[in-house]
């Protein structure tokens, strides 16, 4: 079954408001990665967490990885259209050599 | 560079025909992969590869069979076409292993409809 998962599915906010989106492992992982999907398009690599408690940023976006690498978040400050779209993390569980994807996060956005 | 190429990029079967789907990628990566992707159902992964004549079973693999016979071709084939097998799939590679670079880089999709 499902051993990723994420909330929540679906996110509407009004442009100019914050987004986070959580991802949550039923076991520990070796990394995890956050892809974009525009609507109809592909999911597009943003970022990939390998440390434990790691943050990092990319202009308006931060990704954590929990101390514990069972979990992670996705937070968008001040959102703009252009970040609309589906939200994906995925998680290499320890020894295994497939990722996992959550079931996404669906963002639209109010402008 | 084209990336990942998916052919064909629409398909409509009917239940109990088959079809094969082609992914190529001129990035020389060793892993292929293919997921489905459902509403409310994220990205599912049917079956990959870590090298050039070897396939894995991923989460969904009935109804679906892989071959990897050239390292930059991974191929997925539909034997007997069901209507559950809706769904829109993807093609995805990576360079070496997950715990170096690791990224995925997906092709367009390909929108399969059984009817």
């Amino acid at each position: 079954g499902q051993q990723v998962m994420q909330i929540p599915q679906y996110q509407h906010v009004q442009e100019g408001e914050d987004f986070t989106t959580y991802c949550n492992s039923s076991t520990t992982l070796s990394n995890i990665q956050w892809y974009k999907q525009r609507p109809g398009g592909h999911p597009v690599f943003l970022i990939q967490l390998v440390k434990s408690g790691e943050v990092k940023k990319q202009k308006r976006l931060t990704f954590q990885f929990g101390e514990a690498k069972m979990n992670s978040s996705l937070h968008i400050t001040a959102t703009q259209t252009t970040d609309v779209g589906t939200y994906f993390c995925a998680g290499r569980i320890q020894g295994a050599q497939k990722l996992v994807f959550g079931q996404g996060t669906r963002l639209t956005i109010n402008p | 560079n084209a990336g990942v190429t998916q052919t064909p990029k629409f398909r409509v079967l009917k239940t109990g025909q088959s079809m094969t789907l082609l992914c190529a990628q001129d990035m020389n990566h060793e892993y292929m992969y293919w997921y489905r992707q459902d509403p409310g159902m994220g990205l599912r992964l049917i079956h990959y590869s870590v090298g050039e004549g070897t396939t894995a079973k991923g989460e969904v693999p009935d109804g679906y069979n892989v071959s990897r016979l050239k390292k930059q071709n991974f191929l997925l084939g539909l034997e007997s076409a069901a209507p559950s097998q809706t769904s829109v799939y993807f093609c995805a590679s990576s360079y070496y292993r997950y715990t170096n670079t690791g990224e995925l880089f997906f092709g367009e999709g390909s929108r399969l409809t059984v009817l």
